[in-house]
Formats: structure tokens, sequence, C-alpha cells
């Protein structure tokens, strides 16, 4: 079965970057983009961008461009997404989730909380 | 960018009723885009419906979707417990995606 397996829950400083890592498996890896979505506390979903698994493009949200680096390792059939200048209200619940029409399989979140 | 924006921001009702949800695009979309989700505390999305108006695998036929244009909803016929959580609309036509703000569905 379709599973998307997230990496555990961070606590960072504000300054430092996060690496969430979404290790894909029961499908093919390559086959579907995988998506970055957040959800900050008491807000709703947000957008961050997409990785294409098999070529490696990307697309970002205009608001994370500069601060975010989506990447693939496809002998791992993983995507990490990397969050840099981290600040307090990036504080949030951040999912992958798999492109099947559109968003079929969610990861389980990762709770990265920024705090002094 | 594609705002989308749905109303009410809650809906107060009992089970075994029938709740209407909407979403309403900044411009004309197309349907073919068009989304929601059920999200519930310390769980991921689930996805209900694509299209605007297919149902997901798996999600019973009390829920449905409609509309075309600017204007869409999301019904629920009849309430069930597990039917109370945070729904959201979404627009996946290109990038950037967007979502709406949600719509709680909570117990009177």
């Amino acid at each position: 079965q379709v599973q998307l397996v997230q990496s555990g829950a961070e606590v960072k400083k504000p300054g430092a970057s996060v690496k969430v890592s979404c290790k894909a498996s029961g499908y093919t890896f390559t086959s579907y983009f995988l998506h970055w979505v957040r959800q900050a506390p008491g807000q709703g979903l947000e957008w961050m961008g997409i990785i294409n698994p098999s070529g490696d493009s990307t697309t970002y949200a205009q608001k994370f461009q500069g601060r975010v680096t989506m990447t693939r390792d496809t002998s791992t059939s993983t995507v990490y997404m990397e969050l840099s200048s981290l600040r307090s209200e990036d504080t949030a619940v951040y999912y992958c989730a798999r492109e099947g029409n559109p968003l079929d399989y969610w990861g389980q979140g990762t709770l990265v909380t920024v705090s002094s | 960018e594609i705002v989308l924006t749905q109303s009410p921001g809650t809906l107060s009702l009992s089970p075994g009723e029938r709740a209407t949800l909407s979403c309403r695009a900044s411009q004309s979309v197309s349907s073919s885009y068009l989304a929601w989700f059920q999200h519930k505390p310390g769980q991921a999305p689930r996805l209900l419906i694509y299209g605007a108006s297919s149902r997901a695998t798996g999600i019973p036929d009390r829920f449905s979707g409609s509309g075309s244009g600017t204007d869409f909803t999301l019904t629920i016929s009849r309430l069930e417990p597990e039917d109370f959580a945070v729904y959201y609309c979404q627009w996946y036509g290109r990038s950037p995606w967007t979502f709406g703000q949600g719509t709680k569905v909570e117990i009177k």
C-alpha cells in the first residue's frame, strides 16, 4: 500500500535551518510529483511547492522562494524539504503529499517548532 | 494567483443534518481542478472530491461536490459524527496551488 513516512519533530532556533524527509513506498517513486503543504497553529493549509522525483525539477510558492529547497534521493525513494532562516512564524506541521489527482496520499506530518 | 474564499467560517449543525459549504474563486477556473479535503486534528488531510464533483476512492456518497466557474459547493447530505472537521477547497490547475481558508463544521 502507498505510504509516505515523514521524519520526526524538530525544534529549531530562529535563523537556523530544518530539513524534513518524506520516504515513499508502495508505488513507483518517480511516477508521481510530491508536494509540501504546511499548517501553522490555528491557521489553514498552505501550499509550499512541488518536486518532480523523476527529473528533480521544482516549483516553489513565491512566499518561500529563496528559503526553501526541495530535493530527492531516488535510491531511497525519499524527498526532502529544507527551510532556512527560520522564524517563529514557520512553526507549523509540515506535510508531504503525492500528486495523484490531486493529492491522494499524505505523510503523517512533521511538527517544526521555532523557538529561542 | 487564484484566491479561494470559503463560507461560512463555521457551520454549527447536528448529526443527521445537511451541510452546505461554499468556495468562491477570485476568477473563473476550470472545474477539472477543484478539490475538497477534510482535515481533523492530529491527522493528515483527506481527499474527498476532485474535479469539482468526483468522489475520491472510499469516500461515502453522502459527500458530493458541484459547481463551475467561480462558485463551488461541497454538500454533506446527512452528517455523521465522524464528519465534524475542517473542510478546505483547493485549486490545482497550475502553480501556485491554493487552498481556501477552511470551513469548520462543528457539532451544535
